[in-house]
């Protein structure tokens, strides 16, 4: 069975600070991992994809894989208002046919 | 312009009544996605389409069916509306031999209420 657990929130964090976003999935053979934010009553948008054990930046988001322990997470450092949204967690099924599962997601406020 | 044009934007429908919901791309992606969102539920895909020969069924493709029309033109109909199919409807896309590890980009999404 296949599945991505995030953690509801809200997580809150002061503005300035290092917001940490964590996810784990089940299926030990998954691939590629992704991070999406969204505003609320807008579309998904594509954050970052990592695919390596280790850590991969992009400015200010960092994404981190850990195969071993399966859990897959995105730090935000310098938190913004304006990253206040809901972190969604996508990992590529193994499966043939390809499909991304995505976890529920994860309410993110930066408070001025 | 939008990679990823969904129409139309807001739909209310009564109940029973057939509907469709639309969606196109320019970004010359071959896969094509049909996802709802409901809260507390997270996104779940309905339908998807790997070429347009090919139509799959997601996790919850009952009360659903799907046309692929072109590469580029992937249409969603519910054929007999009922009121727990209202939900924010999002069309996605990826690419079989994209460098981003088939990452899927989406649409604006349709807010379908059904009455």
């Amino acid at each position: 069975q296949k599945e991505v657990e995030q953690n509801s929130g809200p997580l809150s964090v002061p503005e300035g600070a290092i917001a940490s976003l964590n996810c784990t999935y089940s299926d030990r053979g998954s691939q590629s991992f992704f991070w999406y934010r969204q505003y609320s009553g807008k579309s998904p948008e594509l954050i970052m994809f990592i695919y390596s054990n280790g850590d991969k930046e992009d400015g200010r988001f960092t994404a981190q894989l850990n195969k071993a322990s399966q859990y897959v997470s995105l730090l935000i450092r310098d938190s913004q208002p304006s990253d206040s949204a809901t972190y969604l967690c996508a990992v590529n099924w193994r499966g043939g046919s390809e499909k991304l599962v995505f976890g529920k997601g994860t309410k993110l406020t930066v408070n001025p | 312009d939008a990679d990823v044009t969904q129409t139309p934007r807001n739909r209310i429908t009564k109940t029973g009544k057939r509907i469709m919901l639309e969606c196109s791309q320019t970004k010359g992606h071959d896969r094509m996605y049909w996802y709802r969102q409901d809260p507390g539920l997270g996104l779940r895909l309905i339908y998807y389409s790997f070429d347009v020969k090919d139509i799959n069924k997601g996790e919850i493709s009952d009360g659903y069916s799907v046309s692929r029309q072109a590469q580029a033109k992937f249409s969603l109909s519910l054929e007999s509306a009922i009121p727990n199919q209202t939900a924010l409807y999002f069309c996605a896309t990826s690419d079989t031999s994209g460098g981003d590890l088939r990452a899927q980009y989406f649409g604006p999404g349709t807010r379908l209420l059904v009455l």
